[in-house]
């Protein structure tokens, strides 16, 4: 079964805006890691946040985690058309030995 | 660095005939590999976790005997899908885990395999 749920499960925007993709997950986690996925191509990791850390910025990325909530985001800022993509979060479970859970995956398109 | 490969990344084959699907770790040594299958517009599904040197562990509900996993080396390990039939015809993606980076948690994935089972 899956881990993470994502919402939305599509969203489409301008260029230029802002666009925020959530994340929730069901068990204890060590770590959430969202991940790039081009049509029909593999996954590209963009950034890894653990369980003591609330907020990671990478570039034009901020994703946040509240294990309370059981829930992250991921911000993607003044967004281009190159990030045109599907967006997954994915969890290592504590105890799961590095095993990675996939949500349901975000499709993003950013239209000129 | 941190480049993982895949071959083929696409095949079409006969139901009844085996395929065979290498995934390599280019630059690092990977004692872990991960197998996934993705179905058109969902997500990953974790299939198996490929050890150097030992059996691979399945997920509960995938046959071992279907999906037959070898790791033989630090950087190469492979999946044959046997007896394919149309049902496994799907994208096959694997993953390695470089642990002696700082960032050990850090899965990498390939780019993928295209299985089309006629």
């Amino acid at each position: 079964s899956q881990q993470g749920e994502e919402d939305p499960q599509a969203l489409s925007i301008q260029e230029g805006e802002n666009a925020t993709m959530n994340c929730s997950y069901k068990t204890s986690i060590n770590n959430l890691q969202w991940y790039r996925q081009n049509s029909g191509r593999g996954l590209v990791h963009l950034i890894l946040i653990r369980s003591n850390e609330r907020e990671k910025h990478s570039g034009r990325l901020r994703v946040t985690l509240d294990t309370s909530k059981k829930s992250s985001s991921l911000l993607i800022t003044a967004s281009r058309a190159a990030d045109t993509a599907s967006y997954f979060c994915a969890t290592a479970v504590t105890g799961g030995g590095n095993k990675l859970t996939f949500g349901t995956g975000t499709q993003l398109k950013v239209e000129l | 660095g941190a480049v993982v490969s895949q071959h083929p990344s696409w095949v079409i084959c006969k139901s009844g005939t085996s395929v065979k699907i290498e995934c390599r770790s280019l630059d690092f040594q990977a004692t872990t590999m991960f197998w996934y299958r993705q179905f058109p517009k969902q997500s990953l599904m974790l299939m198996a976790t490929s050890n150097e040197g030992s059996k691979a562990t399945y997920e509960q509900g995938v046959e071992k005997d279907k999906f037959l996993i070898n790791h033989a080396s630090l950087t190469l390990s492979t999946l044959t899908v046997t007896s394919a039939h149309p049902e496994d015809s799907s994208f096959y993606i694997c993953s390695a885990r470089d642990a002696e980076r700082e960032t050990g948690d850090t899965q990498y994935f390939g780019p993928g395999t295209r299985l089309t089972v006629l």
